[in-house]
């Protein structure tokens, strides 16, 4: 089975400043990794997604992530924090097969920006 | 954009009572699943359906859950005699393929 591994439950930074999210996986061959989003009481938002086409993914909101193979990782990162992303993130691997595209979450980082 | 849409967005129960939680999927979607989230833990995965069956579900899928595609555009999750510990987020999806679209999601509190 394949599963994801956020090192960080939490992430503060100051607003203008990068945001690094990591994200490692584990899986037997070439996975399916997507960025979701979730404000505070809203539903679970796609940031961005790779499938196996170019290793640096561009997403919503200035977001992008880099898949990087050798080292297992699927870092979330952004040049310039804005207090609106200010939410929880989380790293998501498909399992797929048979008859459904299961996804199973990462436990989540909080990311706070602060003024 | 087409989007999940979930119903209630809060709903409060008894102990031992059951409930229907609501969801429309994309109409040209495929595949439709439930997941939950426990306050302050990782969202997890419930079940699966595809052509009208339940093609995976987990541990935590037990005979309380059902579900059901009653017509061409709802997918509802019935929890038979609720528990204090099923008080959670439970979030819909739908997807063609590999990108899932969550629905807003449906606080159930059961007291």
């Amino acid at each position: 089975a394949q599963s994801v591994t956020q090192l960080d439950s939490h992430v503060s930074v100051s607003e203008g400043t990068p945001v690094l999210l990591r994200c490692n996986y584990s899986s037997s061959y070439s996975p399916s990794l997507f960025w979701y989003v979730q404000h505070p009481n809203k539903g679970l938002q796609l940031l961005l997604k790779y499938t196996s086409a170019a290793t640096l993914v561009k997403g919503i909101n200035g977001f992008e992530a880099e898949f990087k193979k050798s080292e297992t990782s699927f870092h979330l990162t952004k040049p310039s924090a804005h207090m609106s992303d200010a939410a929880e993130y989380f790293c998501v691997v498909i399992n797929s097969g048979g008859s459904n595209y299961k996804l199973t979450f990462g436990k989540g980082t909080l990311l706070t920006v602060n003024p | 954009e087409p989007e999940v849409t979930q119903t209630p967005s809060h709903q409060v129960t008894q102990m031992g009572q059951e409930v229907i939680l609501r969801c429309v999927p994309i109409s040209n979607h495929l595949y439709f699943y439930w997941y939950r989230q426990i306050l302050g833990q990782k969202v997890e995965f419930l079940v699966s359906f595809y052509n009208n069956e339940i093609s995976e579900k987990s541990e935590i899928f037990d005979d309380q859950f059902s579900v059901e595609r009653p017509d061409g555009s709802n997918f509802t999750l019935k929890i038979r005699s609720t528990k204090l510990e099923d008080s959670a987020m439970y979030f819909c999806a739908s997807s063609q393929t590999t990108e899932a679209f969550f629905g807003q999601g449906t606080r159930l509190t059961v007291v």
